[in-house]
This record gives C-alpha cells, structure tokens and sequence, in this order.
C-alpha cells in the first residue's frame, strides 16, 4: 500500500521564523511531489511543485527533495500569521492516482 | 488560473434523499476527481474520470454514483442519502496523467445529512 505520511503536528512557530514540514512516502517509483495549502473550511489550494532532486524556491517557500531518502520537505522563511493552516503533502506515480499524507497542522504565533 | 466550481458552498439533506453534487472546470483538463474529506481521516477519492463518459472507482465508492457526459462536467451522485455521509465534498481536476499536472480544487461542498 502506498503511503505518504507526516507529522501531524500543530507545528507551532513564531512569527518571522522558518517553519520546516516534512513528508515521506514509500513508493520508489513515485515521480511528483506537491505542497498544498489548506485554510480551515476552505479547500486545498497548490503551493509548490518538485519533480526533481534539490531544492525548489518560490518566494518565501522552498521546497526540497530527496528520492534516496524519500522524502520532501517544504521550507516556509520569515512566517506570518496569515501561514498558519494545515498543509498537505501530496505524492504521484506517473498513470495513478495522487496519494495525499495526512496534513501538518502549522500555527504562526505573533 | 483553472477554475473549478462546484454548485453549491453549503448543502443541507434529509436521509433518503436523493443529492446531486456538480462540478464544472473552465480548463479543458482530461481527468476529473471527486474527493471527501472528514476530520482524522484526510482526503479519500470516490470516483474519478480520466476521460466523457469513463468513470473509475476510488477507495470509497460505496454509496455513490458518478457522471461525465460532458469533459467540463462531473457530477457526483448520493443515491439515498445517509448521515455517515455528511462530509466535505471536494471536486478537482489535473491537466492530463502526466507527473507534471497538479490537482486543481474546487471551493467544496460541505454538506449536512440530517
């Protein structure tokens, strides 16, 4: 079976430091690695992609990946409170279905 | 930007009843995704379509029912409705199955079995 799993949390961080979330899953031959964003009530919303191995900058988000390790991790620099949500992990193989892990709860604290 | 819309924001049922959920995306995407998300649980597929008129089954397709009879166009269908089926409905669409094309989600559906 397929997992993709990550720490629950709440992850609590305070405000303008670098909250870190990690993710792993077992698949090998899993080729797509993506960030979601999930506000409370509302839908997940795509933040960041990575396909390949090292790091993946956007903004004040980094993602990082490592495939012999298995796993990705998503790098949120100088947090604000408006990051606080919960943010899923979510993994592909090429011709199957996403396999999203469970979350990490993140709360900034001002 | 993709928009995919789903019909209705908040949706209040009684048990038996018969729910049709809707969802439309504005981007021409070959595969369409339905999804319920419960507290503890996280996201778990029902059905999904990768092409008009296919439909495949998800992990939990038990007491629901799909349509695509047009490619913008996947409705998700409650046969008779019942309370452990009260949940978060989300709707989503990718591009094509090729490792570069993201799940793209609709606001979602909260809907009440009572």
């Amino acid at each position: 079976q397929k997992e993709v799993e990550q720490n629950s949390g709440p992850l609590s961080v305070p405000e303008g430091a670098i909250a870190s979330l990690n993710c792993t899953y077992s698949d090998r031959g899993s080729q797509s690695f993506f960030w979601y964003r999930q506000y409370s009530g509302k839908s997940p919303e795509l933040i960041m992609s990575i396909y390949s191995n090292g790091d993946k900058e956007d903004g004040r988000f980094t993602a990082q990946l490592n495939k012999a390790s298995q796993y990705v991790s998503l790098l949120i620099r100088d947090s604000q409170p408006s990051d606080s949500a919960t943010y899923l992990c979510a993994v592909k193989v090429y011709g199957q279905n996403f396999v999203f892990g469970p979350g990490t709860r993140l709360s900034v604290l001002p | 930007d993709v928009k995919v819309t789903q019909s209705s924001r908040y949706l209040v049922k009684r048990t038996g009843e018969k729910v049709f959920l809707e969802c439309v995306q504005d981007m021409d995407h070959e595969n369409m995704f339905w999804y319920r998300q419960d507290p503890g649980l996280g996201l778990r597929l029902i059905y999904f379509s990768y092409d008009v008129k296919m439909k495949e089954k998800g992990d939990i397709p038990e007491g629901y029912s799909v349509s695509r009879e047009k490619k913008e166009r996947f409705s998700l269908i409650l046969e008779s409705a019942s309370t452990n089926q009260t949940s978060m409905y989300l709707c989503a669409s990718s591009q094509d199955q090729g490792y570069n094309s993201p799940l793209h989600f609709g606001n979602g559906t909260r809907l009440t079995v009572t």
